[in-house]
């Protein structure tokens, strides 16, 4: 079946434009998470979305950043006012429930900031 | 806080040799290490994983093994073939918590 999809796989935009990430998990999967990774880097958890739950924000960087789910199904990750240290590969994941330890990611969204 | 470490952070081995790379825990409550392997432009992909409640666990060329003592695991991979290379990260999960720490990852070469 599908997998996880993220659209754009690319972007490029200039320093202080918002951008807007978007993320299809696999159909009925209802956890959901937004890494970051830097060059070089691991993967930088971000915020986690299960269910009707409260999402887990712990790891956005900083208040330029928000992310949302709509309908429990595809979920968006923006960043306001970008920088060139938000320049990094975006990665969504999904897991069929919050008890349910394997992860299924995205492709990505290469981010890069000029 | 909780921290996974991971070695070496280059490898490149001989078509047909075998590759290992390590990788240590900080929190002892850590149950799950899955183990994925990213081809270039793509997302990560699980390639094997094991809990905490076995210490080696086997998939045809590729294995893990667990030390629960000395909080490392390890992955292991035979017979390299020219496809295997990648970059590959482990990772660890504790108990009741759904948050994964990752390694820095280890880009593996295998030369033909």
């Amino acid at each position: 079946g599908a997998g996880v999809s993220q659209s754009p796989s690319n972007k490029v935009t200039e320093k202080g434009k918002d951008v807007e990430l978007r993320c299809d998990p696999i159909s009925g999967h209802t956890a959901l998470y937004w890494y970051r990774q830097s060059l070089g880097q691991g993967l930088e958890f971000l915020i986690y979305f299960q269910g009707n739950s409260a999402p887990d924000k712990s790891g956005l960087p900083s208040d330029r950043f928000s992310a949302e789910r709509t309908g429990g199904s595809v979920s968006t990750l923006t960043i306001q006012r970008t920088q060139q240290e938000d320049s990094a590969v975006y990665l969504c994941a999904s897991s069929p429930q919050a008890a349910s330890y394997e992860q299924y990611f995205g492709p990505g969204t290469r981010l890069t900031v000029t | 806080g909780e921290n996974v470490e991971q070695h070496p952070s280059t490898l490149s081995v001989q078509e047909g040799d075998s590759a290992v790379i390590k990788c240590t825990y900080s929190d002892s409550a850590s149950n799950y290490f899955p183990w994925y392997k990213q081809e270039l432009g793509k997302g990560p992909q699980l390639i094997i994983d094991i809990r905490s409640n076995v210490g080696e666990k086997k998939d045809q060329r590729i294995a893990v093994t667990l030390n629960k003592t000395a909080k490392h695991f390890s992955l292991h991979i035979t017979e390299t073939q020219p496809e295997d290379s990648a970059v590959y990260f482990c990772a660890a999960r504790t108990s009741g918590t759904y948050k994964y720490i990752f390694g820095t990852g280890t880009r593996l070469k295998v030369l033909a």
